[in-house]
């Protein structure tokens, strides 16, 4: 059964340092989702991707994270300088174009614990 | 302001019990209403979803309930299994625009045997 892909799974840094997450989406999803889940409540959109161009990014911290998805498939979401708050679970989703399939497929997260 | 709200944060059945959750939601254009199922350490994973057009789905032990009227919604789990704990989320989307998805907080549900 195919599935989105995550990495790393856990992450710990200090803060101030740089890191970078990794999604790969199900073979042939266009829309790749990030999401930021904080402890005790629901994932939070950060950037939504239409093949490689964002259609959604109004809830991303654009001073400190960015993202990319360079070729339409796999993507990269960065933090620097990472800060406390930052501490979260980083979820990656992706799915079919909303005029096909409005179902969701979610990887394993990126638990990022920023000291 | 948080467009879905959702309750209770936290609840306890018992085994065979039916389990409810309830998510209330204030942006009129959602037109896409899923339930996800979360186990820790893993991502969601979708349920069951419904649209504004029907009052009921059912899928298994699984039943969304739609008032479109009163703009609320809820997950109805019959016969609770063990299996069944985990965190459960509702969320709601937008055909407008980029179709974002907005989820409530989340309900812990612990079928206890």
């Amino acid at each position: 059964e195919a599935e989105v892909a995550q990495s790393p799974r856990y992450k710990i840094t200090e803060k101030s340092q740089a890191v970078a997450f990794w999604c790969d989406p199900i073979s042939g999803h266009a829309t790749l989702y990030w999401y930021r889940q904080i402890l005790g409540q629901g994932p939070e959109l950060l950037v939504q991707f239409q093949d490689e161009s964002v259609v959604d990014d109004s809830q991303l911290p654009k001073d400190r994270f960015s993202a990319e998805r360079l070729k339409g498939v796999d993507s990269t979401l960065k933090i620097q300088p990472a800060e406390l708050g930052d501490s979260a679970m980083y979820l990656c989703a992706s799915s079919l174009p909303r005029g096909r399939s409005h179902e969701q497929f979610f990887g394993p997260g990126t638990r990022l614990t920023v000291l | 302001q948080q467009q879905v709200k959702q309750s209770p944060q936290s609840l306890i059945v018992q085994k065979g019990g039916i389990s409810i959750i309830n998510c209330a939601y204030e942006n009129t254009a959602f037109d896409y209403f899923p339930w996800y199922q979360q186990f820790p350490g893993k991502g969601p994973a979708l349920l069951i979803a419904i649209r504004p057009d029907v009052s009921e789905k059912k899928e298994g032990r699984f039943t969304i309930s739609f008032n479109k009227s009163a703009k609320q919604f809820s997950l109805h789990i019959m016969d609770s299994q063990p299996g069944d704990s985990a965190t459960y989320f509702c969320a709601a989307s937008s055909g407008v625009g980029a179709g974002k998805s907005t989820f409530g907080d989340g309900t812990t549900l612990t079928v206890k045997p």
